[in-house]
């Protein structure tokens, strides 16, 4: 039961313009969306986390949308650089209980000069 | 702050062979996890331990796999016998405590091979 999803394998953009990833939910439970990003032959690391009670958060280049009665995420990325050139993963946690961090596919952005 | 350290980075190892992963979470964080990342896919949590104490290893195969983590600190994630579906990347990660503001912080990972 994927319970997190990411339709698209890879994304490819050119320097300068918007990336947006996107990311499917099925379990209303969920109290915490997050981002992470990973480099080849590297950990995951954190990028940008949302919570379920809000639609919006920024940082920096990065901007999560968060669309509950669609359940559905984004991630923004203006302007788009090499340097983000990475595998890009959502997930989801729900806080009470074994807070189990749950994971979609991941999407592979290629940034283009 | 050192990161969390696991070794080794990778391994190739012949089907039914045992094989055992070893981690250091970042000093002073209460709980670690191990996850499984199989090539185009999602990490999938294995095991989370609290301290020395398991929290969740209902996706663990109990039949083969195993881990402890002594003194709540190091862990050790074991497989034996191996299969060929086991061969994926063991990602071990550490949390200051359970609470969302901190993130999970991952290590490099061990590549498996099981040929």
């Amino acid at each position: 039961d994927q319970q997190v999803k990411q339709n698209s394998p890879s994304l490819s953009v050119q320097e300068g313009r918007i990336s947006i990833l996107n990311c499917d939910y099925t379990n209303s439970m969920f109290d915490y969306f997050l981002w992470y990003k990973k480099y080849p032959a590297e950990g995951p690391t954190f990028l940008i986390s949302i919570s379920s009670i809000k639609d919006k958060n920024e940082d920096g280049r990065f901007t999560v949308f968060l669309n509950k009665s669609a359940k559905h995420l984004s991630l923004h990325i203006v302007p788009s650089q090499p340097g983000d050139s990475a595998v890009y993963f959502c997930a989801a946690i729900i806080i009470q209980g074994a807070q189990k961090l749950v994971f979609g596919q991941g999407t592979r952005l290629t940034i283009n000069p | 702050e050192a990161g969390v350290a696991q070794s080794p980075r990778y391994k190739i190892i012949e089907k039914r062979q045992s094989v055992a992963f070893w981690c250091n979470p970042i000093s002073g964080h209460a709980t670690l996890y191990w996850y499984q990342q199989i090539l185009g896919q999602g990490p999938k949590l294995l095991i989370q331990f609290q301290n020395n104490g398991v929290v969740d290893d209902s996706q663990l195969p109990k039949d083969r796999f195993s881990a402890e983590r002594l003194k709540g600190v190091d862990s050790t994630l074991k497989i034996q016998p191996a299969k060929l579906e086991d061969s994926a990347v063991y990602l071990c990660a550490s949390s200051l405590d359970r609470g969302m503001n901190y993130g999970y912080t991952f290590g490099s990972g061990t590549r498996l091979t099981v040929v």
